[in-house]
Parts: C-alpha cells; sequence; structure tokens
C-alpha cells in the first residue's frame, strides 16, 4: 500500500458526459501529479500541483482540468469525455516538488462508452 | 527534446535466468533515473540512481547507472514468476523536474 488513495477505482460513463477523479496524496506529500495510461501505452504526464499551485503541465487536453485543495486532496475533471478518454488515471504524490521518488495510488479505470 | 527508450520491449525467460534490461535516455540537465516495477495496476519503485558507475541492489535485482553512455541497466538474477510485470524507466531533469516515462519491458518469467 503507497498510501494514495484514489477514487473510484472503476467508472463506466457515456460520450460527452462529465467525471471526477479524486486523489489524496501520501501523508505529509505535498505534490500531486496525474497519468494518463491507456492501453498498452506508456504513462503520460497530465498535471503536478505542489501545495495547492500548479507546478507543471505536459500533455493534458483543454477538457481536462485539475486542483489541488487546501488539505491536499486532488480533483481531476475530465470533461466533454470522447472514447479515446478511456485509460487508467494514476495520482502520485511525493514529498519535494521536483523529479524524484513518486508513490502512485492505485488508478482509477475510466471507460467511456 | 528529452527522451528515453527502453529495450527489450518484452522479454520472456524461463524461471532461474538472469534478465537485463536497458533504458537509454536524453534529457536536458539530467538529474536522476528512476526505475519502477508494474504488475496488475500502480507502479512500485524500484531504484533512483543519481551517480554514476554506482550499483544499487535490493535483493536479486541491481541497477546501475552510466551517464558517459546516457544509459542505465536493471539486472535481475535468478528470476521467478513473480518478477513477471511491466519494468518502466523514467530519467529527469531540470527543464521541467518532471519525470520521463519509457514504454516499458514487458518481462515474462515462464516457470
Amino acid at each position: 500500500d503507497s498510501g494514495v488513495t484514489q477514487t473510484p477505482k472503476h467508472l463506466i460513463t457515456a460520450t460527452g458526459q462529465r467525471v471526477t477523479l479524486r486523489c489524496s496524496p501520501r501523508s505529509g506529500d505535498l505534490s500531486v501529479y496525474w497519468y494518463q495510461q491507456s492501453l498498452d501505452q506508456g504513462l503520460q504526464f497530465l498535471i503536478q500541483y505542489y501545495n495547492g499551485e500548479e507546478r507543471a503541465k505536459g500533455n493534458i487536453l483543454e477538457r481536462f482540468s485539475a486542483q489541488q485543495f487546501p488539505d491536499l486532496h486532488s480533483e481531476l475533471n475530465l470533461s466533454s469525455l470522447e472514447l479515446g478518454d478511456s485509460a487508467l488515471y494514476f495520482c502520485a504524490s511525493s514529498v519535494v516538488s521536483e523529479a524524484g521518488e513518486l508513490f502512485f495510488g492505485e488508478g482509477s479505470r475510466l471507460t467511456v462508452l | 527534446e528529452d527522451k528515453v527508450v527502453q529495450s527489450p520491449l518484452s522479454l520472456v525467460v524461463h524461471e532461474g535466468d538472469t534478465v537485463t534490461l536497458n533504458c537509454s535516455y536524453e534529457v536536458t540537465n539530467f538529474r536522476s533515473l528512476l526505475w519502477y516495477k508494474q504488475e496488475k495496476k500502480a507502479p512500485t519503485f524500484l531504484f533512483m540512481l543519481t551517480s554514476s558507475g554506482i550499483e544499487k541492489k535490493s535483493g536479486r535485482l541491481s541497477s546501475i547507472l552510466d551517464k558517459k553512455e546516457l544509459s542505465s541497466i536493471l539486472n535481475i538474477t535468478a528470476t521467478q514468476t513473480g518478477d513477471s510485470a511491466i519494468y518502466l524507466c523514467a530519467p529527469g531533469g531540470d527543464s521541467n523536474y518532471q519525470l520521463i516515462w519509457g514504454a516499458g519491458t514487458k518481462l515474462i518469467i515462464k516457470p
């Protein structure tokens, strides 16, 4: 158990809908990262927050947004969903803001029908 | 552009064999390289390498970084079926403080 909690574990929805994925980082970790992993694809970095502020942005679509709250949990909002958004979405956390050891949650598997 | 290439993409061996997984990278202002193991779900941390030539070991797994060759290897000796997983390499640099993730090597250990 990495200490990173993600909900929901599974989510099935229809095209055009909007969903919110939630992540609680390890106790004491200030950085939260969101990654997308499609079938047979590598981890694609979406966005990073550090202590409530956006730290870095990767290949995140405009239909996607995220935020980190004062209690350090984070939410990833995916809107106007398309079939291609079906993927495993990982949240990871770390103590520092720089690239280093990340602790991953179990992921939220999103299926868009 | 930063990039990382892992080889082989997949590997099938028998229990007891020794395997070597490769990771080559081009990262601006390199800082560190991490190895992760991904089984069914979340990647789990194996090693973080920052210094060239210093081997890190954990049981049957070991890894070393070669900054001159811009590469790293992950060795697994006396493989077991539980070693079956995707092994991910992720170098990081100063350009954006993010890890650059390789596509992974899918390792299958046959009994």
